[in-house]
């Protein structure tokens, strides 16, 4: 298994302006993944994180908006910029094991007013 | 692409009944992983039980089983003896082999289910 631990938890913050959620894992992986679920929907894969190089954004997210760290094996940063109303979600961090389960970070809830 | 599809948005069963959640996927792969995770209104992903495709034997855990039919690219979810703990969304998910597994999971819109006491 592989316990992370994701924060903040939750924030509300003012449009416009940015916040940064970090993921903690307590062993090496090779790649993290970012999700967002918006309210009562499903996970939308952000991006995936792989040390030591650019992240890999699906299409509709872009780098500007969601700038993302991985400065080593263990920890990830995704950030939310400039934001609005709409960005108003659920953000998760995951880490997938070879053959196994995917784990998750226990979700950051942003409310932006 | 693979795709996963939760073709009921709400469920509801009586407690200690059985109600099934159905999913169903497309993929051009022989080889692959699919499950079965609870969010509860904490927000935390938790597993509930996993397939390998080559595995003929249909996955069970407790008072969760499913009925994986590879032919048909079903994977439904039956829990029986239900609990008022088990209200939650329920997501199927499915997981690609290639990349030595590192790839993310592909996701279902989730089904909402409901236990009446």
């Amino acid at each position: 298994s592989a316990v992370i631990s994701q924060k903040p938890s939750r924030d509300i913050c003012q449009r416009g302006t940015s916040l940064t959620i970090q993921c903690q894992v307590d062993s090496q992986v090779t790649m993290m993944f970012w999700y967002r679920q918006q309210p009562g929907q499903s996970l939308t894969l952000i991006a995936t994180a792989n040390q030591g190089s650019e992240a890999t954004y699906e299409s509709g997210f872009v780098i500007d908006k969601f700038p993302i760290s991985r400065p080593n094996l263990t920890f990830s940063t995704l950030t939310v910029s400039n934001m609005s109303p709409e960005d108003s979600s659920i953000y998760l961090c995951s880490v997938m094991r070879k053959g196994s389960e995917a784990f998750f970070g226990q979700g950051t809830r942003l409310t932006v007013v | 692409a693979q795709t996963v599809t939760q073709s009921q948005p709400e469920m509801s069963v009586q407690e200690a009944e059985t109600v099934t959640l159905s999913c169903t996927y497309d993929t051009s792969e022989s080889d692959y992983y699919l499950f079965w995770y609870k969010q509860p209104p904490s927000r935390q992903m938790i597993l509930v039980i996993r397939q390998e495709a080559y595995k003929q034997q249909n996955a069970t855990e407790n008072r969760f089983s499913v009925n994986f039919q590879k032919a048909a690219k079903s994977f439904s979810l039956k829990i029986s003896d239900s609990q008022l703990g088990d209200a939650a969304m329920y997501f199927c998910a499915y997981r690609s082999p290639r990349n030595s597994g590192n790839t993310p999971l592909v996701f279902g819109k989730g089904t909402r289910l409901s236990v009446i006491a």
